[in-house]
């Protein structure tokens, strides 16, 4: 079973729109934390936001927001006003596990593409 | 600033080869992580090690080896390359601690032929 699921393969959108990636996760442990990174054409992986478990607020970074629903197993990232330099892979991740046996699992991605 | 250095950004090797990627670190994190990257797949974890000499296996360690003799430096080792094996690979490391964020190197694009 996938641990980590993002359901939309592309994305496009509107200059200046908010845009929301979508990111389902399975897991057993009760202590996890849940990561999205942007990937742009150069290959870096560029983390944006982390929201733990245990956290009871959404984290926000700047433009970036998380939308944590516990109960459904989301993390969906949201994108405010979104511009050009947005345009890239967005991986939806999650590490689990105790010492010594941490691992972070990747989903597929999303491909955004932002329009003028 | 923190760094995550891999030694070889492109490759190209000849199936059969012997392939040696370098990853080195310079915030003495005691996690380091080998994962490769395909379209349509994702990341996927290779190997990881959470000590010097330590190593774990991931999800796809079948045709590869690691090595770590120091705390900064994670070696992949494709032991004899197949065209399977071309792809992204991107070397990561982190704190043991469950906030701490992975941080990954730049990635080295391996083409076997």
């Amino acid at each position: 079973a996938q641990k980590i699921t993002q359901t939309q393969p592309g994305m496009f959108v509107q200059e200046k729109e908010a845009v929301t990636l979508d990111c389902t996760y399975d897991t057993s442990d009760q202590s996890y934390g849940l990561f999205w990174y942007k990937q742009p054409s150069s290959g870096e992986m560029i983390f944006l936001i982390y929201q733990g478990s245990y956290d009871e607020q959404n984290a926000t970074e700047g433009r970036y927001s998380l939308n944590f629903q516990k109960a459904r197993k989301s993390a969906n990232l949201v994108i405010s006003a979104s511009q050009l330099g947005d345009s890239a892979m967005y991986f939806c991740a999650m590490r689990e596990g105790s010492f010594g046996n941490e691992k972070l699992t990747f989903g597929t991605g999303t491909r955004l593409t932002i329009i003028p | 600033d923190v760094k995550v250095t891999q030694s070889s950004r492109y490759l190209v090797k000849r199936t059969g080869e012997k392939v040696f990627l370098e990853c080195v670190q310079d915030m003495d994190h005691e996690n380091m992580f080998w994962y490769r990257q395909d379209p349509g797949l994702g990341l996927r974890l290779i190997y990881f090690s959470y000590d010097v000499k330590m190593k774990e296996k991931g999800d796809i360690p079948e045709g590869y080896s690691v090595s770590r003799e120091k705390k900064e430096r994670f070696s992949l080792i494709l032991e004899s390359a197949s065209t399977n094996q071309t792809s992204m690979y991107l070397c990561a490391s982190s704190l043991q601690t469950p906030k701490d964020t992975i941080y990954f190197g730049e990635g080295s694009w391996l083409t076997v032929v």
